[in-house]
């Protein structure tokens, strides 16, 4: 079946600190990718998307590309701000609509 | 700008009540989505609805219902409430998959349920 896997946290940086967290995917056709982000006290937001391979989503200085030969998504950044400490998920779409999600990857940014 | 609201953002319920929680949307979408959302585990899908009065089990449907009478509310219900079942709650809404299999889900702010 599908499945989704990022990279367990807590992750913990330093503010400007360059950023990347691992996600990978399984699943049978092409699945569209996202991540999505959760803020202290909220609920999920959109925070980037892919919808075929090659194709990088790109938002608040995040990206990720969509890797179908390595199954991957992972996010990246060049350089962290305290205001981006959240909970960060990965996330796939079946054939249903339905989203498969990823165990979320907490992360906290220090001054 | 989509608004998916829930009826609590904190409840606190007894082992053996009936629990309801409401999500609400207000962007004419099809698709309703309930999850809990377990430190660890990710999002675990619930219950899903394509339509009015539409249901289907996602991953997780034992100890809850869902209600759809109307397009724009979706209900989970805990017919007896125990603790393992204290969590946190999310509700999504979305339009109908496109041709692409892009589906963006909208979610409301949570509801943490404490089941004593």
């Amino acid at each position: 079946g599908n499945s989704v896997t990022q990279m367990e946290g807590p992750v913990t940086l330093s503010e400007e600190a360059f950023l990347t967290i691992n996600c990978t995917y399984t699943a049978t056709g092409y699945p569209s990718l996202f991540w999505y982000v959760q803020y202290p006290g909220e609920g999920l937001q959109l925070l980037l998307k892919a919808t075929k391979a090659d194709d990088k989503g790109s938002n608040k200085g995040f990206e990720a590309t969509y890797r179908k030969e390595t199954t991957s998504f992972h996010l990246e950044k060049g350089s962290v701000q305290v205001s981006d400490s959240a909970v960060y998920f990965c996330a796939l779409s079946d054939q249903g609509g339905k989203l498969i999600f990823g165990q979320g990857t907490e992360l906290s940014v220090k001054p | 700008d989509v608004k998916v609201t829930q009826s609590s953002r904190y409840l606190v319920k007894r082992t053996g009540e009936k629990v309801f929680l409401e999500c609400v949307q207000d962007m004419d979408h099809e698709n309703m989505f309930w999850y809990r959302q377990d430190p660890g585990l990710g999002l675990r899908l619930i219950y899903f609805s394509y339509d009015v009065k539409m249901k289907e089990k996602g991953d997780i449907p034992e100890g809850y219902s869902v209600s759809r009478e109307k397009k724009e509310r979706f209900s989970l219900i805990l017919e007896s409430a125990s603790t393992n079942q204290t969590s946190m709650y999310l509700c999504a809404s979305s339009f109908p998959r496109l041709a692409d299999s892009y589906n963006e889900q909208f979610f409301g702010p949570g509801t943490r349920l404490t089941v004593l």
